[in-house]
């Protein structure tokens, strides 16, 4: 059975940093592609970033681009965000998911439930 | 802004049909993906590429496109599939994804 499960959040003042994790499990880790997505209160859902299987392509939202770093580490089959210089907009669940073994669609077929952040003072 | 653009609230009359739509530039070139989201719950895939379902995913669920508008029907509507619908593709870079800003789905 494949899980998703999301760590790392919290509440944090303005500029400040945190390190989200994802523990994958019941699949093979490395060779598939993993995004974050994320969701303020009460909005709609929000691409932030996608690595692939081996780590050597990544890419990310405008919106978090030079703040956000994504990563990911085989042998612990977990995913990471690095997420520096945080915004009051930052603030949502942040969500990982599992994407394709190739990236033809761009789906993620499984989910975790998600870690929030909160950015206030 | 978003670039995929959807109708933010949507109703059906139970077992009837509805189609929820995506419009944007980018979906004349790239297929979009539909995510189903229930209130505190993480978002669901229920159709990618042409008309492909999960696993699990009823067959009420079928998606379409055609130009830059792509199309979720639901075929006789459940008063489960009362949630959230998101679209999905890529940018009009083509390099991003980016969801569309959702659509609420209630089931009368």
């Amino acid at each position: 059975e494949v899980q998703l499960v999301e760590s790392g959040g919290g509440l944090v003042q303005p500029g400040g940093s945190l390190r989200l994790s994802c523990a994958a499990s019941g699949f093979t880790f490395s060779n598939y592609w993993m995004h974050w997505v994320r969701q303020a209160p009460g909005k709609g859902l929000m691409w932030v970033s996608r690595i692939n299987g081996d780590g050597s392509f990544t890419n990310y939202a405008d919106s978090v681009k030079g703040r956000f770093t994504v990563s990911r580490d085989s042998a612990k089959n977990t995913l990471y965000l690095q997420v520096n210089s945080l915004r009051a907009e930052d603030t949502a669940v942040y969500y990982c998911g599992r994407g394709e073994r190739g990236y033809s669609y761009g789906y993620v077929d499984y989910w975790g439930q998600g870690t929030l952040v909160t950015v206030s003072s | 802004s978003s670039e995929l653009t959807q109708d933010p609230i949507v109703s059906v009359a139970l077992g009837q049909t509805v189609r929820i739509t995506c419009q944007g530039d980018s979906l004349r070139n790239y297929y979009a993906t539909w995510y189903q989201q229930k209130p505190g719950q993480a978002p669901v895939l229920v159709i990618y590429g042409k008309d492909s379902r999960p696993s699990g995913i009823p067959d009420r669920f079928s998606g379409s496109s055609s130009g830059n508008t792509a199309s979720l029907t639901i075929t006789g509507a459940q008063a489960e599939d009362e949630a959230d619908y998101y679209c999905n593709s890529r940018d009009n870079s083509g390099s991003r994804q980016v969801f569309g800003g959702g659509t609420k789905l209630t089931v009368l």
